[in-house]
């Protein structure tokens, strides 16, 4: 069954440093998403990304978040310069549909990023 | 603005028991509901969903999930669980306008032999 695939499962960086967040989504799909969670606190929406752009985006993700395809299977979440609260779960997701609110999306195992 | 509430974060149970897992949610407008599923080490995955029509949804590993507009619920149930059902769960709602789920903070069900 196809997957969507996360790497790494865990990454530790310093403070201040880039960290690219890797995700190749199920082959056929056209939306792609990103999620985080923070430990002990809901899920939460950080960017869709549709026809290689940004399609909506939540007020987390401020400028120091990119998002970008760089070969069409890759699906990149970079943080340019950590901060410790940007430690958390990081959810990848993609989708197939077009009809907004109703897709089933389908989520990676996860990477966890922890800042120190 | 939409948002979910899961009142339980932690619900133990023994094997065959029944089980309840609450989600509430809140919005002004129409939502699609949701519930996913994560097993440890993996990723979350779609349990069931309510669009419209039935409000009583059920998913194929024996769970129910029955949308209540007047209590603003959409709790998951299952009248015998089995130890493969330990995992997290998780409540989400989609405006569908938008592109985004909305979850709750998810409700770990550990099932006990």
């Amino acid at each position: 069954e196809p997957e969507v695939t996360q790497t790494p499962s865990h990454q530790v960086t310093q403070m201040g440093q880039e960290v690219i967040l890797r995700c190749v989504p199920i082959s056929n799909h056209l939306y792609f998403y990103w999620y985080r969670q923070i430990l002990g606190q809901k899920v939460e929406f950080l960017v869709s990304f549709y026809n290689n752009e940004i399609s909506e985006k939540s007020e987390i993700f401020d400028d120091q978040f990119s998002v970008e395809r760089p070969d069409g299977s890759n699906f990149t979440l970079k943080i340019r310069s950590t901060k410790l609260e940007d430690s958390a779960m990081y959810f990848c997701a993609s989708s197939d549909s077009l009809d907004r609110g109703n897709t089933e999306a389908f989520f990676g195992q996860g990477t966890r990023l922890t800042v120190v | 603005a939409q948002s979910v509430t899961q009142l339980d974060s932690q619900v133990p149970v023994f094997e065959e028991a029944p089980v309840e897992l609450r989600c509430n949610y809140s919005s002004s407008v129409s939502v699609y509901l949701f519930w996913y599923v994560q097993y440890p080490n993996q990723g979350l995955q779609l349990l069931l969903k309510y669009l419209s029509g039935s409000t009583l949804v059920e998913s194929i590993n024996g769970f129910e999930a029955e949308f209540n507009k007047s209590q603003t619920s959409f709790h998951l149930r299952k009248p015998s669980v089995h130890i493969s059902d330990t995992a997290e769960y998780f409540c989400a709602v989609s405006d569908p306008s938008s592109d985004k789920l909305i979850f709750g903070t998810g409700t770990r069900l550990q099932v006990f032999p």
